[in-house]
């Protein structure tokens, strides 16, 4: 079967910097996303990777390892407005998006 | 600019009831889609569309139906409703090629209450 695998909820302290990882099996790929989602509203668009390596945008930056099935999120110079859930999907063979169950992020003053 | 609207955004009907969700896109967009989100579990496609009078089943399509008359709007449709279709539904669109397909517009969400 499919599969993507996040951790439930982190911690982090404004200022700081974190990282959210993502484990995925899936039929095939073709390309990773991370979504942002702030409670009660819709998730939106974060990052995109299909080669390995490191995406960098602004604060956010995305990994990625095709072979060991795997990226990561990093956050820096964290700010409260970061407080959110980040959705982790891959995209299969049949260009299918397969979504994790997201990671809530606390972040605390 | 609006992009994709949902409505209603709220509805709490009784089991057996039947409802439509509808939702609407600006952005002539050819790909449109229906999600549900429950707690502890990702986003859960329903049903799709790739273009206007076109529909396909997603991960779980059982008891909804869903309809693309026009290129803006698709149409999610519970016949009777049940307890288990409890949820924050999403409607979402995106471009049709290659990448872009994965990065999705999404509306604001109907959360959905069968008693």
């Amino acid at each position: 079967g499919q599969n993507i695998d996040q951790p439930t909820e982190m911690t982090a302290t404004e200022g700081a910097i974190v990282q959210i990882n993502c484990t995925y099996q899936t039929s095939g790929f073709n390309g990773l996303f991370w979504y942002q989602q702030h409670a009660g509203e819709a998730p939106t668009f974060l990052s995109y990777n299909v080669l390995d390596g490191l995406e960098e945008k602004g604060r956010f930056s995305s990994f990625l390892s095709r072979s060991k099935g795997y990226s990561y999120l990093l956050l820096k110079e964290l700010q409260m407005k970061d407080s959110a859930s980040y959705l982790c999907a891959v995209m299969d063979s049949n260009y299918q998006l397969i979504w994790g169950a997201g990671t809530k992020l606390i972040i605390k003053p | 600019n609006a992009g994709v609207t949902q409505t209603p955004k709220f509805r709490v009907l009784k089991t057996g009831q039947s409802m439509t969700l509808l939702c609407a896109q600006d952005m002539n967009h050819e790909y449109m889609y229906w999600y549900r989100q429950d707690p502890g579990m990702g986003l859960r496609l329903i049903h799709y569309s790739v273009g206007e009078g076109t529909t396909a089943k997603g991960e779980v399509p059982d008891g909804y139906n869903v309809s693309r008359l026009k290129k803006q709007n698709f149409l999610l449709g519970l016949e009777s409703a049940a307890p288990s279709q409890t949820s924050v539904y999403f409607c979402a669109s995106s471009y049709s090629s290659g990448r872009v397909t994965g990065e999705l517009f999404f509306g604001e969400g109907s959360r959905l209450t069968v008693l």
